[in-house]
């Protein structure tokens, strides 16, 4: 099973701060995903990507296979990217996605 | 509203008693998955679907779960004699092929 860990747990930060989220997973996978939740809300998908680096506005988000790592960062960041940051696996003889247990940011103004 | 959406949205139940959920996912997305959140958890992963069939269910929580697709368009999610302990947000995912997943809202479940 694979095992998917997130750092830091809790993050709080100034409007404008550059923000990183780190994940880690145990076993091989063929995609990882970087998902948002915001309080009581539903989940959207931010990225999945399965190597190098993709881009998204203020988002960034890459990947190391062989390390098996990966970060997701927020630049310029803004009050409104205040929510939970979930990291997913999938492969790694998995069907489903198995998820870290989330980063809980907030952005003060 | 192409997205995916979940009926209901909240569920009050007495212990023992059954419920369904049903989610209808985007209209071309061949796979749908159901997961289960508990509060300041991250989800995990329940069962999925090709088509119709039912790829896996190893992971239903026990033998009171079951879940459907019967015509590979929507789904449903049963619970037979609910426990407090099945107190949670259940999410339905969609996608096509091994695209991004798209989620819906959840139905949150409370059972007294």
């Amino acid at each position: 099973k694979n095992e998917v860990e997130q750092s830091p747990q809790n993050l709080t930060a100034q409007e404008g701060e550059f923000i990183t989220i780190n994940c880690s997973y145990s076993v091989g996978i063929s995609a990882l995903h970087w998902l948002q939740q915001h309080p009581g809300g539903g989940i959207v998908s931010l990225f999945m990507l399965s190597s190098g680096k993709k881009k998204h506005g203020r988002l960034i988000a890459t990947i190391n296979i062989q390390e098996k790592h990966s970060s997701l960062h927020i630049t310029a960041s803004h009050p409104r990217d205040s929510a939970v940051y979930i990291c997913a696996v999938e492969g790694g003889g998995a069907d489903g996605l198995t998820f870290g247990k989330g980063t809980h940011l907030i952005i003060q103004p | 509203d192409t997205g995916v959406s979940q009926d209901p949205r909240h569920k009050i139940t007495k212990r023992g008693q059954n419920v369904t959920f049903r989610c209808d996912p985007i209209s071309e997305h061949n796979r749908l998955y159901w997961y289960r959140q508990t509060l300041g958890q991250g989800p995990e992963f329940l069962t999925y679907f090709q088509n119709e069939a039912q790829l896996e269910k190893s992971r239903l929580l026990s033998d009171r779960f079951s879940a459907e697709r019967p015509k590979g368009s929507f789904s449903t999610l049963e619970i037979q004699r609910t426990e407090q302990g099945d107190s949670a947000m259940y999410l339905c995912a969609s996608r096509f092929q091994f695209e991004t997943q798209y989620f819906g809202p959840g139905t949150r479940l409370l059972v007294l």
